[in-house]
């Protein structure tokens, strides 16, 4: 079974820190995404890499930017976390090729930021 | 630009009784897939079923169908036999044209199975 592993399941956190979000997965899955989730809008993709430093803009880029120095790990950055940041995180990664095959999620990050 | 909808924010079903969860969504593409996951409150996303543009039959598995109406633009699923655990949230997704394979999702529909 694919294992998509964020390193926590809450957080919390100060306005204006530097907040990073860990997410590896144990599949050798080229693509990885960072969604976020808020009551009444679903998930909203952040950002995605298809391969190794390579990195694309989802919908909501704004505010944070992503790294993928290793095929396995994506990282989120929150460069200032801001209150209107405090929401579910969710990585997930999939095949690059396999179009009929479904993302895989880790379990989420609870981020709040005071 | 792709869109999903899912209309009913919230549904009640009683135990063993089948529901209907509805979406449907907007696309130029010919070709394309729907995804349905579902969301417990311990917050995991569960794959159920997938869907090709191409695919003549309706997906099942299990207990799951999806009910897919491409003139309609619609990919309902349908669970049979509802159980007190389907109760979660339940997001329809669908697969973007290009590389990447990204996924556009739904708002979601809660739903909670009576006893």
């Amino acid at each position: 079974d694919v294992k998509v592993t964020q390193s926590s399941r809450y957080l919390v956190k100060r306005t204006g820190e530097k907040v990073f979000l860990e997410c590896v997965q144990d599949m050798d899955h080229e693509n990885m995404f960072w969604y976020r989730q808020d009551p009444g809008l679903g998930l909203r993709l952040i950002y995605f890499s298809y391969d190794v430093k390579m990195k694309e803009k989802g919908d909501i880029p704004e505010g944070y930017s992503v790294s993928r120095e290793k095929k396995e790990r994506f990282s989120l950055i929150l460069e200032s976390a801001s209150t209107n940041q405090t929401s579910m995180y969710l990585c997930a990664s999939s095949l690059v090729r396999v179009l009929d095959q479904p993302q895989h999620f880790g379990d989420g990050t609870r981020l709040s930021i005071l | 630009a792709q869109k999903i909808t899912q209309t009913q924010p919230g549904m009640f079903v009683q135990e063993k009784e089948a529901v209907t969860l509805d979406c449907t969504y907007d696309t130029s593409d010919q070709s394309y897939g729907l995804f349905w996951y579902k969301q417990p409150s311990s917050g995991e996303m569960i794959f159920l079923i997938y869907q090709g543009s191409y695919d003549e039959q309706n997906a099942t598995e299990g207990r799951y169908s999806l009910n897919f109406q491409k003139a309609r633009k619609s990919a309902n699923l349908v669970i049979s036999a509802s159980q007190l655990g389907d109760s979660a949230m339940y997001f329809c997704a669908m697969r973007e044209g290009g590389y990447g394979n990204k996924l556009v999702f739904g708002a979601g529909t809660i739903l909670r199975v009576k006893s």
